[in-house]
């Protein structure tokens, strides 16, 4: 069974960054079926993908357009997790943040674990 | 990339048939099979219910089900449950450099 814990802080003072981790039990973060993954879901926004991480034979970084200027998301295969870092935070990047496996296999893609989720505040 | 449409709410009573619609465009939605649908409650994460158009990952109800035709996908939950009751959302791998697309998100009541 895949489990997936988050951590980091709740409250980010605008123009700092915001930095979340995701730790993976049951699946290496080396896996090559699977991309590990960061959402975001806001009242004004709903759900967004903000981008994801993946092995490959080697690393594979996408990010959403939205975000691509500020966003940064990292292995760990020392501790088997992965980061999300999200640069100049304003108080529109207040949401609820998801780390996510996405299950790549074949023709296969959804998000089949999630993480509980961590409500980020953008505030002063 | 805009959100996939969804209906902002659907109700019925328990035992009814209910059916959630995500219009999107022939770049996501009608463009490949990587249509998947989530449950959640409040506080909770979601929940994948349906995968890849209409699979069903194990341990997921068989009343619901899923369908595509065109750039609409739809989620049909049979034999409504109070248990159902939840916020539901749609999903689809996009061919904009976005690389997947949620739904508006359909609140769901059970009468």
């Amino acid at each position: 069974q895949v489990q997936l814990q988050q951590s980091g802080p709740g409250l980010v003072k605008p123009s700092q960054t915001l930095s979340l981790t995701c730790a993976i039990s049951g699946d290496s973060v080396s896996s090559n079926s699977a991309a590990w993954t960061w959402i975001r879901q806001s009242p004004s926004r709903g759900l967004e993908w903000l981008g994801r991480t993946y092995y490959r034979s080697k690393w594979y970084n996408d990010y959403a357009v939205s975000v691509k200027s500020r966003i940064l998301i990292k292995p760990d295969t020392s501790k088997n997790q992965f980061s999300l870092q999200l640069n100049s935070v304003t108080p529109e990047d207040t949401a609820v943040y998801f780390c996510a496996r996405d299950r790549v296999v074949g023709t296969t893609k959804f998000f089949d674990y999630w993480g509980q989720g961590t409500l980020v505040t953008v505030s002063s | 990339q805009s959100a996939l449409t969804q209906p902002a709410s659907v109700s019925g009573s328990p035992g009814q048939s209910i059916t959630i619609s995500c219009t999107g465009t022939s770049s996501d939605v009608g463009g490949y099979n990587y249509v998947s649908w989530y449950q959640q409650h409040p506080g909770k994460a979601p929940k994948v219910m349906i995968y890849d158009v209409s699979n069903r990952p194990s341990g997921v109800s068989n009343r619901f089900s899923g369908s595509k035709s065109g750039n609409t996908a739809s989620l049909t939950i049979s034999g409504l449950q109070a248990e159902d009751e939840a916020d539901y959302y749609c999903s689809s791998y996009t061919s904009s450099n976005t690389f997947y697309v949620f739904g508006t998100g359909t609140k769901v009541t059970v009468l």
